[in-house]
């Protein structure tokens, strides 16, 4: 059974840092390509960030580049996602979610105070 | 990258249809058929209800179908029950490793 779990959500001030971490398992990790995916409370899904399954490919969101790190260990099967500079409007539920967007976690909810 | 443009709402009745639109342009869904279509009950994970256009995943029932014409993606469930009550998302590759969401429907039965 495919799992993702991820940790690391909390509250942080604007302007700050946090790392999520996604531990993955029930698949091969190695061979899969990775993404986080956002949704803001009472609002859609943002897809953030895509990391290859080696790690040498990244791409982000317009509205994350140049903020937000995506990258992996795969001797730990464990995705993360570095946010700094954290603002207000970051404020969602992070989603770790497998290629082609077919399995999900539950999330970790971030939330920035201003 | 603008968001794909689903309606707000839509609605139907105990075993009927309801078809659920996701419009983008031709650098996303008009360019690409990697549209994918997902379920989301509230307070829950989404959940991936058909990819690549039309394929389901196992154990997505076949009431659930996607099907794509120029830069519009759809959605189609039939035979409404009351669990397929929930919000649905497309969601489009949309070139140089980049994806988009649509904004998001809202189904009633």
């Amino acid at each position: 059974e495919v799992q993702l779990l991820e940790s690391g959500g909390g509250l942080v001030q604007s302007g700050g840092s946090l790392r999520l971490s996604c531990a993955a398992s029930g698949f091969t990790f190695t061979s899969f390509a990775m993404s986080w995916v956002r949704q803001a409370p009472g609002k859609g899904l943002e897809w953030v960030s895509i990391i290859s399954s080696t790690g040498g490919i990244t791409s982000y969101a317009d509205s994350v580049k140049g903020r937000f790190t995506i990258s992996r260990d795969n001797s730990k099967n464990t995705l993360y996602l570095k946010m700094n500079s954290l603002r207000a409007e970051d404020t969602a539920v992070y989603y770790c979610v497998s290629e082609g967007f077919h399995f999900w976690g539950q999330g970790t909810l971030v939330t920035v105070s201003s | 990258q603008s968001a794909l443009t689903q309606p707000p709402s839509a609605s139907g009745s105990p075993g009927q249809s309801v078809t659920i639109s996701c419009t983008g342009t031709s650098s996303d869904v008009g360019d690409y058929n990697y549209v994918s279509w997902y379920q989301q009950h509230p307070g829950k994970a989404p959940k991936l209800m058909i990819y690549e256009v039309n394929k389901r995943p196992s154990g997505v029932p076949d009431r659930f179908s996607g099907s794509k014409s120029g830069n519009t993606a759809s959605l189609t469930v039939s035979g409404l029950q009351a669990e397929d009550e929930a919000d649905y998302y497309c969601s489009s590759y949309a070139g140089r490793n980049n994806y988009v969401f649509g904004t998001g429907t809202m189904v009633t039965v």
